[in-house]
């Protein structure tokens, strides 16, 4: 079944610490993206990827970085973790679909991160 | 100012009620309108897609862009407390922008 995967669900973690979100698909999709979500406000592009070895950011300034080595694996990264990083990660990718043009992305599940 | 406006809500309706979900945009370059619906713990997921103006139907769901006003529906008729969830509205200018999302508003059908 095509999808797409996102881990940890959860996570807690101290300020300071590095950690790598994982997301991997499985619909070949070239176009990967990363949000951060927070309650009550619109989701922010912090990170997207068009293809292998393309990598851009988005609106949002963040501290984290992606990597995209194989098309279906586009990791985000924080290398010191900080309590202003607690927030929902949402990894989507998208690809043409018939009746929704480009704009058919797929969510994961998103990781909700805390940072103490 | 945002370029897209949405009602945080939340808004509570009867089962079997009409809903009708609103955003407002900024941007008349927006061609490309989109709904999503987010379940708690859950990511979004694209529930219909309309390029430029008009209608679109599918099954319970209508979706209504007014370019002119620069504002967007969904409607869902005979509403099921299943449709509880926030729906987020989305747009874009085309291929080569990236999307601008509405903050989502909270919809609670009530058995």
């Amino acid at each position: 079944e095509a999808d797409i995967y996102q881990t940890p669900r959860y996570l807690v973690i101290g300020t300071g610490k590095k950690i790598t979100l994982e997301c991997s698909q499985t619909m070949g999709h070239d176009k990967m993206y990363w949000y951060q979500q927070d309650p009550g406000m619109e989701l922010h592009l912090i990170h997207y990827s068009y293809g292998v070895n393309s990598t851009e950011k988005g609106d949002l300034s963040s501290e984290s970085t992606v990597s995209r080595i194989r098309t279906e694996h586009f990791p985000l990264t924080l290398e010191s973790a900080r309590p202003s990083h607690t927030s929902q990660y949402l990894c989507a990718s998208s690809g043409t679909t018939e009746g929704f043009g480009n704009y058919g992305y797929t969510f994961g599940s998103g990781t909700r991160l805390t940072v103490v | 100012q945002k370029e897209v406006e949405q009602d945080p809500g939340p808004l509570s309706v009867p089962e079997g009620a009409i809903v009708s979900l609103n955003c407002t945009y900024s941007n008349s370059a927006f061609q490309y309108f989109m709904w999503y619906r987010q379940y708690s713990r859950k990511g979004p997921e694209l529930l219909m897609y309309t390029y430029s103006s008009g209608n679109k139907e599918d099954g319970r769901f209508t979706a209504q862009v007014d370019k002119s006003s620069k504002y967007i529906s969904l409607f869902i008729r005979d509403s099921q407390p299943s449709d509880s969830a926030t729906y987020l509205c989305a747009m874009s200018a085309g291929s080569n922008y990236q999307l601008i999302w509405g903050a989502g508003t909270k919809l609670i059908i009530k058995p």
